[in-house]
């Protein structure tokens, strides 16, 4: 089955720095591609996504690429602000019997101080 | 988008005994999820629900103890059985559209579980 792997597990960046938190999966069928925010204590919120037909998406300060042949996808957050911090969760999607099925990777921790 | 309604929100419970965690969602969706987040960890699909077939299990989960219902469209419940404090976490439904209509998936609160 898929497999998603996250790195770094920590960032720890100053405000107004960038962060960068990159992914890699394992099956080449995997087409979708989103990025989630978890702040302590509450549920997953969709920051961003990516499907397989496109190589960059942006949306204000984050931005999202994607090497379909290296099998790998990054978050690029620019001019991090303390109200980023929290712990981001790339995924893959995989499309079985009919339906997407998100695998995640294990989770990165960013702390922006100011 | 969709909403979903997780309840109970926390809870805690005997070993041995079993919880039954619901979602309810405000549109009618074709599949839920159900995943475990234990403290510090990524998310870990358990099961998903498709209504009126049985769930599909991920390795290492088996229907015995991770019962779930999906009596409609709209509606899931997760039981966790005869349970032990390695049980305990945070447990998250979750429904996702089809690919190429809507493929944001959406999460209910979480049920942070703790046996004692």
């Amino acid at each position: 089955g898929e497999n998603v792997e996250q790195h770094p597990s920590t960032l720890s960046v100053q405000e107004g720095d960038s962060a960068v938190i990159k992914c890699t999966y394992s099956d080449s069928a995997s087409n979708y591609f989103p990025w989630y925010k978890q702040e302590l204590g509450k549920r997953p919120q969709l920051i961003i996504d990516i499907r397989s037909n496109v190589g960059e998406k942006k949306d204000q300060r984050i931005a999202v690429t994607l090497n379909k042949t290296a099998k790998h996808f990054s978050l690029h957050i620019t001019e991090t602000q303390p109200e980023d911090s929290a712990v981001y969760f790339c995924a893959a999607a995989l499309f079985s019997g009919g339906y997407n099925k998100l695998i995640f990777g294990a989770g990165t921790r960013l702390a922006v101080h100011p | 988008s969709a909403v979903i309604s997780q309840k109970p929100s926390r809870d805690i419970c005997q070993r041995g005994t079993s919880l039954t965690i619901q979602c309810q969602v405000d549109s009618q969706v074709t599949m839920m999820f159900w995943y475990r987040q234990q403290p510090g960890q990524s998310l870990t699909l358990i099961a998903t629900a498709n209504q009126g077939s049985e769930a599909t299990y991920e390795s290492g989960f088996v229907i015995d103890k991770f019962p779930i219902s999906r009596p409609n469209l709209t509606f899931s419940t997760l039981t966790v059985s005869n349970m032990s404090p390695e049980d305990s976490s945070i447990y998250l439904c979750s429904t996702i559209g089809l690919p190429d209509v809507d493929t944001e998936a959406f999460f209910g609160q979480g049920t942070r579980l703790t046996v004692v």
